[in-house]
């Protein structure tokens, strides 16, 4: 079974791009996660999407961070534009009802 | 303020020694833990859980610990093999369909 897919797998640009990270989630599966870990503050849920529709982006940063989920099988996390305080590492899940979440292998993103 | 805490950012064990790793948490409403495992460059990969209605569940050489009146959580490794070293976190949610809150990880290390 293929995993949830990233990409890219690393992204170096530099301040005041759009940066665009994609995921592609398990199939069937109908939550879907995007989370951001630094060393300073860890593992952040940043939004999540069940049934393709955001329930809760109260962990979105800045209004420089969009998240969308156009259908079942992808979703975009966009920032617009970026900041060398963006650098971090980027995660998608996704799962289903009542079982556990399944990580992709993250983006690393480094804003210059 | 950190609703689960790892308090040991590392811990270093001997090869075909257990392997202990703690969670605290403050939340009276969490009534399901995960842990998970993180090898570098890779995403976390779910290892096992435990409800609120159990206080024990083991999984081959990986057993979980929950003492609900200490609030806290233990990670059970015998015998550790190289192969465990990697970054466990710890995260607990209201139930096993609700968003998950993480601990900042413990780095442990087998040594042969």
């Amino acid at each position: 079974d293929a995993g949830v897919i990233q990409s890219p797998r690393h992204e170096v640009t530099e301040m005041g791009q759009e940066v665009t990270l994609r995921c592609k989630p398990i199939s069937g599966h109908d939550y879907l996660f995007w989370y951001r870990q630094t060393m300073m503050r860890g593992l952040e849920l940043l939004i999540y999407f069940n049934n393709n529709v955001p329930i809760d982006d109260s962990g979105m940063p800045e209004d420089r961070f969009s998240a969308k989920m156009p259908n079942a099988s992808f979703s975009t996390l966009k920032i617009q534009p970026s900041e060398p305080r963006d650098s971090a590492v980027y995660f998608c899940a996704s799962r289903i009802w009542g079982q556990p979440q399944h990580f992709g292998d993250g983006t690393r993103l480094s804003i210059l | 303020d950190q609703q689960v805490k790892q308090n040991s950012p590392s811990l270093s064990v001997q090869e075909g020694r257990i392997s202990i790793l703690n969670c605290d948490y403050t939340n009276s409403m969490f009534d399901y833990f995960l842990w998970y495992k993180k090898y570098p460059a890779e995403g976390p990969t779910f290892l096992i859980s435990i409800s609120s209605i159990k206080d024990k569940n083991e999984d081959g050489r990986f057993t979980v610990f929950l003492n609900k009146s200490a609030k806290h959580l233990s990670l059970h490794i015998v015998p550790s093999q190289p192969g465990d070293s990697a970054v466990y976190f710890c995260a607990a949610s209201q139930d096993s369909n609700y968003q998950l809150i993480w601990g900042a990880g413990t780095k442990l290390i087998i040594k042969p």
